[in-house]
């Protein structure tokens, strides 16, 4: 079945680089996009970027400066690094499974991350 | 971006009722509207896309509506496993952008 599986250092320190790996399973990541979305504690979720079936990308304007994400096809894994990460950066971080039209929701979704910024 | 504006953030009912939640975009977003369900310790859920389409394995109680701005769930005969956060999410353009979401609790 379908599953997605966000991993990652849970405590960062402010000012330092945050990666994460999204680890899939049950569908291709050549028939299906991919999508890093973000939800601080008591807030609604963010859209972060999309890594999209055919290699490209599509990143929220507001994070592209420190935003990116890329891909291991044979390893079945969608990475995202954030750079200059702020105590704001604090909250949820989930990977999702889009179908690859243009259009598209987020029709699974992995368990999440919590990430804390935080010296 | 389209913002998107969600009530009431916090709805109390009994099992049996129908309860409605309301989504509003700042601009047109023809009928690309998604609802999501959220539950502890469990994956977030699509429960409809584009309005009014229900996602494979979503109960039939479980309707959406609207087009353009105002979007509408409803949730017929609640049944005690519908307890739980429920967020909208428009897909029509970049950023997707979600609602700040709606606590359904038990009465």
């Amino acid at each position: 079945q379908v599953q997605l599986k966000e991993s990652g250092p849970g405590l960062v320190q402010p000012s330092e680089t945050l990666s994460l790996t999204c680890t899939v399973s049950g569908f291709s990541l050549t028939s299906y996009s991919v999508s890093w979305v973000r939800q601080p504690s008591g807030k609604g979720p963010e859209w972060m970027g999309r890594m999209w079936y055919d290699g490209d990308t599509a990143y929220n304007s507001a994070l592209k400066s420190r935003l990116s994400i890329s891909r291991d096809t044979s390893k079945n894994q969608v990475f995202l690094k954030m750079n200059s990460l702020q105590t704001d950066d604090t909250g949820t971080y989930y990977c999702t499974r889009d179908p690859r039209y243009y259009s598209a929701p987020f029709d699974y979704w992995g368990q999440g991350v919590m990430v804390t910024v935080s010296s | 971006d389209v913002q998107m504006t969600q009530s009431p953030s916090y709805l109390a009912a009994s099992p049996g009722e129908s309860v409605s939640i309301s989504c509003k975009a700042s601009k047109s977003i023809n009928t690309y509207l998604a609802w999501y369900q959220e539950k502890p310790g469990k994956t977030n859920k699509l429960l409809i896309y584009s309005g009014s389409t229900l996602q494979s394995g979503t109960p039939s109680r479980f309707s959406g509506s609207g087009s353009g701005t105002d979007f509408t769930l409803t949730i017929r005969s609640l049944e005690p496993e519908d307890f739980a956060v429920y967020y909208c999410q428009q897909h029509n353009e970049y950023p997707l952008t979600f609602g700040s979401g709606t606590k359904l609790e038990i009465k």
